[in-house]
């Protein structure tokens, strides 16, 4: 079983939409977790941290739920600028380790078309 | 400034060759890493040096070597290059949590494009 699983899409929406994107993860001693933003060709890049409060960030709004071990992202009125694949991200205890590490999901493509 | 450099960006060789690719973070973090990232865009890791110690040796066949002369410069040697290892590797680096603790933000190198033909 992988440690974050997310739906792939691809998801394709218009501008000014809202879209929602979710993830699972595994391990129930995760501490950290995040939203990464890779565009086409190029590397991850942090989006946001998620809080147990949710957290907010201009049009991105991140939600974790310990108990069902569920994170999503949500983005109001999608721009064109949005398109990208978004990557869940989850810090748990490494084996044997006293130091964490990140597991990264396999990413949701998302196109926002004019 | 570049905070975490690769070099090559692009790397076009023949199978059985020898590679190396370089990284160095000018952002004095204490953990870097490589990750491999295939055709289907799934992120693995590779290794991970703390402190120039290595803490992740993931399962990489060990034509994978890595090298950290210093904490600020992590190295991957990869002998015998094969088609299956045509990939999209990245360098990272960060500040280490404790596990259970929150982890800082990972930074991503731009990057290094192998295809081995």
């Amino acid at each position: 079983r992988k440690e974050v699983e997310q739906d792939p899409g691809p998801f394709n929406v218009p501008e000014g939409a809202t879209v929602a994107f979710n993830c699972t993860y595994s391990n129930s001693a995760s501490q950290s977790f995040f939203w990464y933003r890779q565009d086409c060709r190029k590397e991850p890049k942090l989006l946001m941290s998620v809080y147990s409060s949710g957290n907010e960030d201009g049009r991105f709004t991140a939600q974790l739920n310990r108990a069902s071990q569920y994170i999503s992202l949500l983005i109001r009125d999608s721009k064109l600028s949005d398109s990208a694949t978004y990557l869940c991200v989850v810090n748990a205890p490494d084996r044997g380790s006293t130091l964490g590490r990140l597991y990264f999901g396999r990413g949701t493509q998302l196109t926002v078309w004019p | 400034d570049t905070a975490v450099s690769q070099t090559p960006k692009y790397l076009v060789t023949q199978m059985g060759n020898d590679k190396s690719i370089k990284c160095e973070q000018n952002l004095g973090h204490d953990t870097m890493y490589w990750y491999k990232q295939d055709s289907k865009k799934f992120l693995k890791i590779m290794f991970s040096y703390n402190n120039k110690e290595l803490i992740i040796n993931e399962t990489v066949p060990n034509r994978f070597s890595p090298k950290s002369p210093d904490k600020a410069h992590l190295n991957l040697h990869i002998n015998f290059l094969e088609l299956g290892d045509s990939a999209v590797y990245f360098c990272a680096s960060s500040q280490p949590g404790l596990a259970g603790g929150r982890t800082d933000t990972q930074y991503f190198g731009p990057g290094t494009r192998l295809t081995v033909l």
